[in-house]
């Protein structure tokens, strides 16, 4: 079973526009990673967000985390050709669990 | 350094073939994780091992599944008798310590075919 659902399920953009993705989920979490995974690299960890944290950036990306709608979202700006790839976010529950359960991802194409 | 490696890349077995899956964490790393992807899915956890103890199996969706890792560095995921709905990605993943927070590095993972 799949916890963070991300939205959209697809977004194409033109280079040099920012990318905003989504991610609910249900239940209480310890913390919120966001992965991007392309045929070239595999899935890389991108940004992890704890419970108590409400933004993060590194680099081009922004992470915010809202825990009172269980959602977070992931800008991605002045977007490149380079970023086309599938984003997913992955959460591990509050209670103990070291599981990161992922969502079915948002597919990004760049265009250049 | 290395990144986590896995071999083969690619398997294409015949239905009711046994298949062995073989992961090579980052050296020192002490959880490693299988997870199971399917065309258009998120991965999905299978199976956990903080050094060669296996503490959730879980997500092993049948008894033809079955995991190791007897020395805490490699690991292989064994699939018995195999069948169509088996056909995924299989990736691995290991992270230096246990807990909640530690980022995990995938290998590029296995795509198994069963026809």
């Amino acid at each position: 079973s799949q916890q963070g659902e991300e939205d959209p399920q697809a977004l194409s953009i033109q280079e040099g526009e920012n990318a905003t993705m989504n991610c609910s989920y249900k239940t209480s979490i310890n913390n919120l990673q966001w992965y991007r995974q392309n045929s070239g690299r595999g899935l890389v960890h991108l940004i992890l967000i704890r419970s108590n944290e409400r933004e993060k950036h590194s680099g081009r990306l922004r992470v915010t985390l809202d825990t009172s709608k269980k959602s977070s979202s992931l800008l991605i700006t002045a977007s490149r050709a380079a970023d086309t790839a599938s984003y997913f976010c992955a959460t591990v529950a509050s209670g103990g669990s070291y599981i990161p359960t992922f969502g079915r991802g948002t597919s990004l194409i760049v265009h250049p | 350094g290395a990144g986590v490696s896995q071999s083969p890349r690619y398997k294409v077995a015949k239905r009711g073939q046994d298949v062995a899956l073989r992961c090579d964490p980052i050296s020192g790393h002490v959880s490693l994780f299988w997870y199971q992807q399917a065309l258009g899915q998120g991965p999905e956890f299978l199976t956990y091992f903080q050094n060669e103890a296996q503490l959730d199996k879980s997500g092993l969706p049948s008894d033809r599944f079955f995991a190791e890792r007897p020395e805490g560095s490699v690991s292989t995921l064994k699939i018995q008798r195999t069948q169509q709905e088996d056909s995924a990605v299989y990736l691995c993943a290991s992270s230096l310590e246990v807990g909640m927070g530690n980022e995990q590095f995938f290998g590029p993972g296995t795509r198994l075919t069963v026809l």
